[in-house]
């Protein structure tokens, strides 16, 4: 009964291809998240929705495009990836102004 | 824009020593303030939080931390430390209210390494 879950848990591609990862909560949060850990462990919002509703949209290229089906999910799909592409990506959930609750995190490796 | 220093970068430390690791953040307005963990290879976890009230909050596995408003600080301690702390930790802010409301700004992380 995992409460944040992410597929999947490594994705190994190479430069140019398109990809995405899913998000699903059980939570009954209405916030959803994701961030990307670079290799020194620094962590960054990118998107955040709210009741499928895009709040938060950091500088992040448009190749990155976050979807909401509905607001247990938050998919997030890749366009002609690049090197610097690669890291952890986490999703997360909340409801608004509570602590964040997160997936055990996508490693994206670009090969 | 907010942000947040975290002065240790890894803290390395034997078992029963105590632990404190600094956290400072940049922002004039009311803010809510957490600690996460994050076990090798594991997703965050929350230690703690502080959002008002005491400012000397207790979160789980004995770790505690104070929130000084005046130094803008929310240090993390331990009394304590056991091998099974050892780990990533990280300080997050975010704002209490207006456009950044939500948006967790994380420190750059300290990594724990505790030896037996």
């Amino acid at each position: 009964d995992t409460a944040v879950s992410q597929t999947p848990k490594y994705l190994v591609t190479q430069m140019g291809n398109d990809k995405s990862i899913k998000c699903e909560q059980n939570l009954g949060h209405d916030t959803m998240y994701w961030y990307k850990q670079d290799s020194k462990k620094f962590l960054k919002i990118m998107f955040s929705y709210n009741n499928k509703e895009l709040i938060i949209n950091e500088t992040v290229p448009n190749r990155f495009s976050p979807k909401s089906p509905d607001k247990a999910h938050l998919n997030l799909h890749i366009n002609s990836l690049e090197l610097g592409d690669s890291a952890v990506y986490f999703c997360a959930s909340s409801e608004q102004g509570q602590p964040q609750h997160f997936g055990d995190g996508t490693r994206l490796s670009i090969l | 824009a907010q942000s947040v220093s975290q002065h240790n970068h890894h803290v390395i430390l034997s078992e029963a020593a105590s632990l404190e690791l600094g956290c400072n953040y940049s922002y004039g307005g009311t803010v809510n303030l957490f600690w996460y963990v994050q076990y090798p290879g594991q997703h965050l976890q929350l230690l703690l939080k502080y959002f008002s009230g005491d400012p000397l909050v207790k979160g789980i596995k004995g770790f505690e931390a104070e929130f000084i408003k005046s130094k803008f600080s929310f240090n993390l301690r331990k009394p304590s430390v056991q091998w099974s702390d050892t780990a990533e930790y990280f300080c997050a802010v975010n704002a209490d209210r207006g456009s950044t409301l939500g948006r967790l700004y994380f420190g750059r992380g300290t990594q724990l390494t505790v030896w037996p």
